[in-house]
């Protein structure tokens, strides 16, 4: 079974410029949730899909963020326009509880450069 | 205050050692936590849940208290490729399911 995947890996772009990564969650799992780590920092929620419908964004650090996730499917999350501060790295994960249990899958996670 | 506490280490200990880290967590509505290893530039892997009591798994444990708001874990017969980072998780417990993340315990297995 295929893991969670991002694309890109690695990704570096100038201040006020825009990106966005993707996640492409494990088959078949409804939650997806993004998170974030800054250099020196504990990783950090940001924002939880079910399906397509955002269950919680209070992670989300300002209006320069939008995440999607149309069809319920894989997810994208936009920096517009890119700030030195958030620099870091972008982990995607993915859950189908089973019986209570809520183990998160994580991707490889894209690291994010902003010059 | 951090909703999740763990001691950075580093932790340097030689093969075949036994090494414990403790993690402590604010929120006591709290009911899962878990244990993932990171290695360097790589994603967090799941290494074992803590639902109840405890968990075993092989050489490593994990251990719940809730009174005192702490959670460990002990890993026996130390091998080099146990070094990595060990994240102390919590999950939010208001029903999203998020994860609160220690900042990691390092440890390095040494030959």
């Amino acid at each position: 079974e295929a893991g969670v995947t991002q694309f890109p890996s690695h990704s570096v772009i100038e201040k006020g410029q825009t990106v966005t990564l993707r996640c492409d969650p494990i088959s078949g799992h409804d939650n997806l949730y993004w998170y974030r780590r800054v250099m020196g920092k504990e990783i950090k929620f940001l924002l939880h899909f079910v399906k397509e419908s955002k269950q919680d964004e209070s992670g989300m650090p300002n209006n320069r963020f939008l995440a999607e996730r149309t069809g319920g499917t894989y997810s994208t999350l936009k920096v517009q326009p890119a700030e030195l501060e958030d620099s870091g790295v972008y982990f995607c994960a993915s859950s189908q509880p089973l019986a209570g249990v809520y183990e998160q899958y994580f991707g490889p996670g894209t690291r994010l450069t902003v010059t | 205050r951090k909703e999740v506490e763990q001691d950075p280490g580093p932790f340097n200990v030689p093969e075949g050692a036994t090494v414990a880290f403790n993690c402590t967590y604010s929120n006591s509505a709290s009911q899962s936590f878990f244990w993932y290893r990171q290695d360097c530039r790589k994603e967090p892997k799941l290494l074992m849940s803590v639902y109840s009591s405890g968990n075993e798994d092989g050489r490593f444990t994990a251990q719940l208290n809730r009174a005192s708001q702490y959670i460990s874990l002990l890993i026996r017969d130390s091998k080099l490729s146990d070094s990595a980072t060990y994240l102390c998780v919590v999950i939010d417990q208001t029903g999203a399911n998020n994860l609160f993340f220690g900042t990691g315990t390092r440890l390095t297995v040494i030959p």
